[in-house]
């Protein structure tokens, strides 16, 4: 079956730096998004990555190892803003998108 | 600004109930989806619609049907509510196919069925 995981909950600190976890188990990869969702909000999207490596946006960056099926979303200088919860989804080979469940992230003062 | 608006944010509704929510995006978008999410599991995919008066089904369409008469609008009904279908649903849209677009996602519909 098709797996994505991703750790439930972290907690960080205001200023701080975050690394959110996202590992996949599907059947082929055609991508991979991350998007950012406030309580009570609408998802929006934060990055999209096809090849290996680390794509930089401002504050928050996003990497890609496809050979270890594996993702990371780091987000720097951590601002109380930035507690949501952030999912990560997969393109597979019928370029179906496949959801994690999300992590969700509390920023503490 | 992008905007993807859904016509109930909160609704309350019996068992056999029937039950639409409505979908409305203003960036000339083809293509429309409608999700559920659960706590504890990914979006998953109930609908979605590539054109006007096309529709396809996603991983869990049963129990559900969708309208889209117009580029604009897209309908998610439950002919006949049920429990089980107590969810917060998610319209999403995109220019592209979902798989390399980004999604516009509306704020949500939460359902409670009773």
């Amino acid at each position: 079956g098709q797996n994505i995981d991703q750790p439930t909950e972290m907690t960080a600190t205001e200023g701080a730096i975050v690394q959110i976890n996202c590992t996949y188990q599907t059947s082929g990869f055609n991508g991979l998004f991350w998007y950012q969702q406030h309580a009570g909000e609408a998802p929006t999207f934060l990055s999209y990555n096809v090849l290996d490596g680390l794509e930089e946006k401002g504050r928050f960056s996003s990497f890609l190892s496809r050979s270890k099926g594996y993702s990371y979303l780091l987000l720097k200088e951590l601002q109380m803003k930035d507690s949501a919860s952030y999912l990560c989804a997969v393109v597979d080979s019928n370029y179906q998108l496949i959801w994690g469940a999300g992590t969700k992230l509390i920023i503490k003062p | 600004d992008v905007k993807v608006t859904q016509s109930s944010r909160y609704l309350v509704k019996r068992t056999g109930e029937k039950v639409f929510l409505e979908c409305v995006q203003d960036m000339d978008h083809e293509n429309m989806f409608w999700y559920r999410q659960d706590p504890g599991l990914g979006l998953r995919l109930i609908y979605f619609s590539y054109d006007v008066k096309m529709k396809e089904k996603g991983d869990i369409p049963e129990g559900y049907s969708v309208s889209r008469e117009k580029k604009e609008r897209f309908s998610l009904i439950l002919e006949s509510a049920s429990t089980n279908q107590t969810s917060m649903y998610l319209c999403a849209s995109t220019s592209g196919k979902a798989d390399t677009g980004e999604l516009f996602f509306g704020e949500g519909s939460r359902l409670t069925v009773l």
